[in-house]
């Protein structure tokens, strides 16, 4: 199994809701993250995760607040977003947060009205 | 602080070789990694440097300079389906990100 599967595939939110997006991974790989992506831009590290403990925070809102709960799963739990928090949130994996290859799920289309 | 450069548009007809060049700033350094993205879909991991010299993948083949820190990404033999946008991405703690490069392919 070479697949990180995220879901929702898509998510529109009022700025008043909490939502969660879900990661999963079953590659056993120890390091996952968090990335925004705009459109036309690259990926935007938000969250890395090594051997379940948050190691790196991009200085990202605490409207938006990670969670591992264990090595397979990776959760992103959102609340009181702005529009502008619209975007594409890619997950990825690697073996080590050394390592050079990541992989990643298709990512949550998310809107916030 | 880390920067990496890129060009932002390339193009090139079928069947010919295209060069992406990556430069990059970085405080640390393990390697370079290169990354595919179709328009609506998730990158897809290309291949990895961690020493100079040139990695060689099918089609694709990546070079590293960690003297002139510098870097690129060799697509021979273009096929329509390489149409896309091309980010390289350093390490070591995270994975960050270039500038992207959209590659158009023409028939």
């Amino acid at each position: 199994d070479t697949e990180v599967t995220q879901t929702p595939k898509h998510l529109v939110m009022g700025m008043t809701n909490k939502k969660s997006l879900k990661c999963e991974q079953h590659m056993g790989h120890r390091a996952m993250y968090w990335y925004k992506q705009k459109a036309k831009k690259p990926p935007e590290l938000m969250f890395v995760y090594s051997y379940e403990k948050l190691s790196i925070n991009e200085s990202v809102p605490s409207r938006f607040s990670p969670e591992c709960p264990n090595s397979s799963l990776l959760n992103l739990h959102l609340h009181a977003l702005q529009p502008e928090d619209s975007a594409l949130y890619l997950c990825a994996s690697s073996p080590g947060q050394r390592e050079g290859s990541a992989f990643f799920g298709q990512g949550t289309r998310l809107t916030v009205v | 602080g880390q920067s990496l450069e890129q060009p932002s548009e390339v193009t090139a007809v079928e069947g010919a070789i295209v060069q992406i060049n990556c430069t990059y700033q970085t405080s640390g350094f393990y390697g370079l990694s290169w990354y595919q993205q179709h328009d609506g879909g998730a990158p897809t991991f290309l291949s990895y440097n961690a020493l100079d010299g040139l990695e060689e993948t099918g089609r694709f083949s990546s070079f590293l300079s960690r003297s002139d820190s510098y870097g690129y990404l060799l697509l021979q033999e273009l096929q329509m389906k390489d149409s896309a946008s091309y980010f390289c991405a350093v390490g070591p703690d995270k994975l960050i990100f270039g500038t992207g490069t959209r590659l158009q392919v023409f028939p």
